[in-house]
């Protein structure tokens, strides 16, 4: 079963809007979650990440929110612009299970100009 | 340093014929994991090595995957015999190590696999 679950599973922004993409989890043991940006033809890269101590992480115009007590996470595009284009993969990890990344389904973001 | 290189980058294949896809760690990374991308299911979890040991394998299909780390910079994804339903983006990805909550997971480019 899929162990984080992501939304929506595409999204169209104009340029300069704000793009918001959602994950929840159940397993409370997870205790790092990233980020990773994914552009046609190439593999995945890590964008930012955050780990449950803080609610909240920024990094230029993108933006990590954490609820722990919701079990939910949500990034945040500020200003989008048309190279933020890509498809976004939301992740958790445990140490319980080898730190291995348990991975979102992803999100198709379109910016528009 | 080069990145994780994966080849080759496209394969097409016919049915119940053999896939072999290669991959070469960053150097200094100790852990190794190979996902299976398709738009159903996203990335999928298929393997990881740690120190070229398998780890966990329960994301491996059926017995026609396997997977071998023969030293501690190679690994190759088998596929024996492949049918069409393999057809997906075959990524390895690496990093320094497996005990570490934070290490970022580095990707290949990938091989996306096309069987007829």
């Amino acid at each position: 079963q899929q162990q984080v679950k992501q939304s929506p599973q595409s999204l169209i922004v104009q340029k300069g809007g704000i793009s918001i993409i959602n994950c929840a989890y159940e397993n409370t043991a997870f205790d790092y979650f990233p980020w990773y940006q994914q552009f046609p033809g190439k593999g995945p890269a890590l964008l930012i990440a955050i780990r449950p101590d803080v609610s909240e992480k920024k990094e230029g115009r993108f933006t990590i929110s954490f609820n722990k007590s919701a079990k939910q996470f949500s990034l945040h595009i500020m200003d989008s612009q048309p190279g933020d284009s890509a498809t976004y993969f939301c992740a958790a990890s445990t140490p319980n299970t080898g730190n291995q990344f348990y991975f979102g389904t992803g999100t198709s973001l379109t910016v528009i100009p | 340093d080069a990145g994780v290189i994966q080849s080759p980058r496209h394969e097409v294949t016919e049915m119940g014929q053999e896939v072999t896809l290669r991959c070469k760690l960053i150097s200094g990374h100790n852990s190794l994991f190979w996902y299976r991308q398709t738009m159903m299911r996203g990335l999928e979890l298929l393997i990881y090595f740690n120190n070229n040991v398998p780890i966990d394998d329960s994301g491996m299909p059926e017995d026609r995957f396997s997977a071998k780390m023969p030293n501690a910079s190679f690994s190759t994804l088998k596929i024996q015999p492949s049918e069409p339903r393999d057809s997906a983006v075959y990524f390895c990805a690496s990093r320094t190590t497996w005990d570490s909550p934070t290490g970022e997971l580095f990707f290949g480019e990938g091989s996306r696999l096309t069987v007829l």
